[in-house]
């Protein structure tokens, strides 16, 4: 079975600034998929960012980017320029790919992100 | 668009009471799935359906049901409320399981079982 870990229960960043929230995953798969999610007090899961396995290069959307490094099994979001609208829950999660998946997501326990105006 | 839609909201029952959780999507999706979300923990995943007529188990399926009859329908029930019960569900699709597309999230139904 496969695990998410997310070893950051909370961080706090200024408003403008950049930060990185980490992510480790377990597998014994070569085709997944990995996926961060935001959850703001509103309780909505809303998808900020997805990676394929078998593409190299690293996905961006906007201010939010990953740093996807498939040897060491590691899925870091990096936010830039803080917003205070960025305030939320990041859950890191993780899907099988084709000939699995059909038992969803794996989520890792959150990471509680903090801006500080 | 709707989306996934998810009904109640917000209910509170008493221990040993059935209900269900009822979940919609109109976006033709294929797979469909409940999660429970508890404190300090991510999203577990209750029962899963790759399509009409077909349902499966997730990693914590104890105390649920699940029929999936439609494309479009799948009710969660709860058979007996336990106060362990007491958590938020969320109910999501993706158009197929093992397609890497996102699965897209009702709003979630806050359940408290006294």
């Amino acid at each position: 079975a496969q695990t998410v870990t997310q070893s950051q229960p909370e961080m706090s960043v200024q408003e403008a600034e950049t930060v990185t929230l980490s992510c480790t995953y377990d597998t014994s798969e070569s085709d997944y998929y990995l996926f961060w999610y935001k959850q703001p007090p509103s309780r909505q899961m809303i998808l900020v960012i997805r990676q394929e396995a078998y593409k190299q290069q690293n996905a961006t959307e906007n201010r939010f980017s990953v740093n996807f490094q498939k040897a060491a099994k590691s899925f870091s979001l990096k936010i830039s320029d803080s917003q205070l609208g960025d305030a939320a829950m990041y859950f890191c999660a993780y899907r099988s790919g084709a000939g699995g998946g059909a038992d969803g997501l794996t989520f890792g326990k959150g990471t509680h992100l903090i801006i500080q105006p | 668009n709707a989306g996934v839609t998810q009904t109640p909201k917000f209910q509170v029952l008493k221990t040993g009471q059935s209900m269900t959780l009822q979940c919609a999507q109109d976006m033709n999706h294929e797979y469909m799935s409940w999660y429970r979300q508890d404190p300090g923990m991510g999203l577990r995943l209750i029962h899963y359906s790759v399509g009409a007529g077909i349902t499966d188990q997730g990693e914590v399926p104890n105390g649920y049901n699940v029929s999936r009859s439609t494309t479009e329908d799948f009710p969660l029930r709860l058979l007996s409320a336990a106060p362990s019960q007491t958590s938020v569900y969320f109910c999501a699709s993706s158009s197929r399981a093992g397609s890497g597309q996102p699965q897209h999230f009702g709003d979630g139904t806050r359940l408290s079982i006294l």
